[in-house]
C-alpha cells in the first residue's frame, strides 16, 4: 500500500449506531487531519493531528471524535450522527511543520439515516 | 463574505482548449496557494503550489498569483478529456500552513 488510505469507502449507518472510520499513511509524515466535504460547500478542516498531538478542533460537535494512536494511523468515532452528517470524510497527511502539502486519501462516502 | 471564492461552474470547453479557472481572497495574511485535482469519487491531489505572488510552470499547467488584486489562477493549455475533474482552490497563511482554506471547487469537462 502507497499513500494515505482509508477504510471503510463507502457507510450507511443510523442515527443511533457507532462507527469508526480508519486512515493509514504509507508515507513516512507526522501531521494528519481530517476533513469533511459535502455538495456545494468547500472543504472543512476538522481536526489536526502534529506527532500525535492534537493542534487544531475546528468547532467540531463532540458526536466525532478523533483518536491518533501513533503518526501512521489516524481514526475518526462516530455516534449518535445527524442526517447533515452525510459527507465525504477525507483523511490527509503531510511532514508538519511549516510550508508542507497535504496528500489526501480517497475519502469515507458516509450516508446517515 | 467567504474567505476564498470559486465559481462552481460547471465549465465545459473542448478538447485542446486553454482554460482558466480562478479564485479570490479576502485574507491578505495568505502566502500559500495551492491547486488540487479531484477526479470523481477520488481525494484531491496537489497540482501546483505557489509561495507569494507570481508565476510556477508545469508542463500543460500554469500557476498565477496576484495578492494586490487577491486572486489567484490556474491555465491548463491543451485540454484533454483526462482533465475533465473538480479543481480546487486553497491557500493558508504562514505559520498556520496547517489550516488550508479551500475554495468550493470548479468543476471541468473536457469534450472530444
Amino acid at each position: 500500500e502507497t499513500g494515505v488510505t482509508q477504510t471503510p469507502r463507502h457507510l450507511v449507518m443510523g442515527m443511533t449506531n457507532k462507527k469508526s472510520l480508519k486512515c493509514e499513511q504509507h508515507l513516512g509524515h507526522n501531521a494528519m487531519y481530517w476533513y469533511k466535504q459535502s455538495a456545494k460547500k468547500p472543504l472543512e478542516l476538522m481536526f489536526v493531528y502534529n506527532f500525535k498531538e492534537q493542534t487544531e478542533n475546528n468547532s467540531v460537535p463532540s458526536r466525532f471524535s478523533p483518536e491518533c494512536p501513533n503518526s501512521s494511523h489516524l481514526f475518526l468515532h462516530l455516534h449518535t450522527l445527524q442526517p447533515e452528517d452525510s459527507a465525504l470524510y477525507l483523511c490527509a497527511s503531510s511532514r508538519g511543520g511549516d510550508q508542507e502539502t497535504q496528500y489526501f486519501g480517497p475519502g469515507t462516502r458516509l450516508l446517515v439515516l | 463574505q467567504k474567505e476564498v471564492e470559486q465559481d462552481p461552474g460547471p465549465l465545459s470547453v473542448p478538447e485542446g482548449a486553454i482554460v482558466s479557472l480562478n479564485c479570490t481572497y479576502s485574507n491578505s495574511a495568505f502566502q500559500y496557494f495551492m491547486w488540487y485535482r479531484q477526479y470523481s469519487r477520488k481525494g484531491p491531489e496537489l497540482l501546483m503550489y505557489t509561495y507569494s505572488s507570481g508565476n510556477k510552470e508545469d508542463g500543460r499547467f500554469t500557476a498565477q498569483v496576484d495578492k494586490s488584486s487577491k486572486y489567484i489562477s490556474l491555465f491548463i493549455r491543451d485540454s484533454q478529456p483526462s482533465d475533465s475533474a473538480t479543481y480546487l482552490c486553497a491557500m493558508s497563511a504562514k505559520g498556520n500552513t496547517d489550516k488550508l482554506i479551500f475554495g468550493t471547487g470548479t468543476r471541468l469537462q473536457v469534450f472530444p
